[in-house]
């Protein structure tokens, strides 16, 4: 099994709503990943998770809050969006963090919309 | 600054017409040079990794290629089915994190 399955694969909600994305990877993967990714635009870093502890925070505002509940699984809780903040979410994973040959699986990604 | 830059942005073919794309970078110290398929609304789907100039990595119509400054995908007798946007990504031993390049979106016509 080499997929990274996530869940919704679109999502609509207002800027008052509370919603999260998840994933789940069965890789044996202790390293997973949030990527943000705007139309025609390359995917941005948000989130590293290294064995299920928080690595990496790319500067993301607070309205994003990332959880990793054990090591197949990655959440992030969506609250107070903004519209600007309507992208494709991606989330990824790789054997470990901070190996230089590392590639990364990709799921197919979260639609989200803010109205 | 280190950068990635990928060229041309878009790339029109007509079925059977070869071509490449170009991925050149400004980073000290690469440790790894990817390249990712990504189809419209999905994931980038892995291809490709080059760790030294003069690598040459080959699946089905596509070859990279990877040189001091920076990395080709040549795609030889393309099919409708090669549309996509290819993207380009670098870890270098200052960041160690994956920097990509902004893409180049390829439509091959029947």
């Amino acid at each position: 099994d080499t997929e990274v399955t996530q869940t919704p694969k679109h999502l609509v909600m207002g800027m008052t709503n509370k919603k999260s994305l998840k994933c789940e990877q069965h890789m044996g993967h202790r390293a997973m990943y949030w990527y943000k990714q705007k139309a025609k635009k390359p995917p941005e870093l948000m989130f590293v998770y290294s064995y299920e502890k928080l690595s990496i925070n790319e500067s993301v505002p607070s309205r994003f809050s990332p959880e990793c509940p054990n090591s197949s699984l990655l959440n992030l809780h969506l609250h107070a969006l903004q519209p600007e903040d309507s992208a494709l979410y991606l989330c990824a994973s790789s054997q470990e963090f901070r190996q230089f040959n590392e590639k990364l699986f990709f799921g197919s990604g979260t639609q989200l919309s803010v109205l | 600054e280190d950068q990635v830059t990928q060229s041309p942005e878009a790339l029109r073919l007509q079925e059977g017409e070869s071509s490449s794309l170009n991925c050149s970078y400004t980073v000290s110290g690469l440790r790894g040079l990817f390249w990712y398929r990504q189809d419209p609304g999905k994931g980038p789907e892995f291809l490709f990794t080059l760790y030294s100039a003069g690598e040459e990595k080959e699946k089905e119509r596509l070859k990279a290629t990877l040189t001091k400054k920076e990395s080709f995908l040549h795609i030889t007798a393309p099919k409708p089915e090669d549309s996509a946007t290819y993207l380009c990504a670098v870890r270098y031993n200052a960041g160690n994190m994956l920097t990509f390049g902004g893409g180049t979106r390829l439509m091959v016509k029947p």
